[in-house]
């Protein structure tokens, strides 16, 4: 499976700026995505990131408050946009691989606003 | 909407003793149901993937089943390193819904 790696691995924000988190895979990928795990729930889908073109938000989710680029198949960023703590959270992109329904996930940002 | 239920949402054991972690779903048509692992501080590691009622994936002392309508992962005499927390999702390729686990911890 491809390795995934994320940068940075966690941070503290003030409330009112942006974090632009990386992401970057070993190989080439079709499908890219975005998740946010808030402590106690669930793992819940952003968006997926599209190889040029705007990527596909969730419901709950827009793109001026989590602007996503994807350049090329082996990267991607998330920006959380005017951070409230609210947005205090795991972040992680997953990849989905040619020919298997599962995805694989890389390491996490751990991300804390104050 | 796909709906994915974990029980319980803690489990303590005792090394070597055996147990099971339940996955119910509600799907409108199930492509696919998988099974990860997340150790504090990391991302979810792929475990397997399950596709019709019947069907069983093994992995060291882990045993994943499926039903119509939920999913067993049992634990043969587990170890301390397999606490973890086990995360079930449905759906299959671009869109995965999550459970919200099963935090496992297994005393020496």
């Amino acid at each position: 499976s491809a390795v995934i790696s994320q940068k940075p691995s966690r941070d503290i924000c003030q409330r009112g700026t942006s974090l632009t988190i990386q992401c970057q895979v070993d190989s080439q990928v079709t499908m890219m995505f975005w998740y946010r795990q808030q402590p106690g729930q669930s793992l819940t889908l952003i968006a997926t990131a599209n190889q040029g073109s705007e990527a596909t938000y969730e419901s709950g989710f827009v793109i001026d408050k989590f602007p996503i680029s994807r350049p090329n198949l082996t990267f991607s960023t998330l920006t959380v946009s005017n951070m409230s703590p609210e947005d205090s959270s795991i972040y992680l992109c997953s990849v989905g691989e040619t020919g298997g329904d599962e995805q694989y996930f890389g390491p996490g940002t751990r991300l804390t606003v104050t | 909407e796909d709906q994915v239920t974990q029980s319980p949402e803690a489990l303590r054991l005792q090394e070597g003793e055996s147990s099971s972690l339940n996955c119910s779903y509600t799907v409108s048509g199930l492509r696919g149901l998988f099974w990860y692992r997340q150790d504090p501080g990391k991302g979810p590691e792929f475990l397997f993937t399950l596709y019709s009622a019947g069907e069983e994936k093994e992995k060291e002392r882990l045993k994943a089943t499926l039903t119509k309508k939920e999913s067993f992962l049992h634990i043969t005499a587990p170890k301390p390193e397999d606490s973890a927390t086990y995360l079930c999702a449905v759906g299959g390729y671009s869109t995965l819904t999550f459970g919200k686990g099963t935090m496992l911890l297994v005393s020496p």
